[in-house]
């Protein structure tokens, strides 16, 4: 099993429509969490961390299930410059500076 | 400044060739990392440096060999290198913290071994 585990898409979806990703951890011990989105041929970019009380920063929402180990990404009135791949990433452990990626999820946003 | 600077952003290196990769960061960011992406698929950790020291190595083959010259700087050193060791290399740094630190990424050097 994928220490950190997403669906790989494709999700294709229309302009202004709400999409949500899900990703699973293994590792119980995990503290720290978050989204990153790569663009093409381009370095992965911090989206936002996720906290246990769940978090949104405009059109994005983040939520953490620790008792599932279970992260979730839902973005609303979805934009053409939000297509991307979303990468899910799992810090394992405090003083352990290992942050592991998820397999990636990739989001096209069409016209 | 919330930068991580790579250099080379290209190389093109043979088999039997000896080059490096590399980074730089000016944040103070104590901890620094070496990461691996082949195309379609997510970045793999392959070395993490925290002050200045070695600690991870994610069982990397011997001929990429890493060098932390001092707290901003992280090298990679490539010797003898095989075609499928061509990928995007990417360095990261983050700050020490307990919690909800982020690492910060370099726009990577897309590395090709022929």
């Amino acid at each position: 099993r994928k220490e950190v585990e997403q669906d790989p898409g494709p999700f294709n979806v229309p302009e202004g429509a709400t999409v949500a990703f899900n990703c699973t951890y293994s590792n119980s011990a995990s503290q720290s969490f978050f989204w990153y989105r790569q663009d093409c041929r381009k370095e992965p970019k911090l989206l936002m961390s996720v906290y246990s009380s769940g978090n949104e920063d405009g059109r994005f929402t983040a939520q953490l299930n620790r008792a599932s180990q279970y992260i979730s990404l839902l973005i609303r009135d979805s934009k053409l410059s939000d297509s991307a791949t979303y990468l899910c990433v799992v810090n394992e452990g405090t003083g352990t500076y290992k942050y592991i990626f998820g397999t990636g999820t990739r989001l096209k946003v069409l016209a | 400044d919330t930068e991580v600077t790579q250099t080379p952003k290209h190389l093109v290196m043979g088999m039997t060739n000896k080059k490096s990769l590399k980074c730089e960061q000016h944040m103070g960011h104590r901890a620094m990392y070496w990461y691996k992406q082949k195309a379609k698929k997510p970045p793999e950790l392959m070395f993490v440096y925290s002050y200045e020291k070695l600690s991870i190595n994610e069982s990397v083959p011997s001929r990429f060999s890493p060098e932390c010259p001092n707290s901003s700087l992280l090298n990679l050193h490539l010797h003898a290198l095989q075609p499928e060791d061509s990928a995007l290399y990417l360095c990261a740094s983050s700050q020490e913290s307990t919690a909800n630190t982020e690492a910060f990424f370099g726009q990577g050097t897309r590395l090709t071994v022929v």
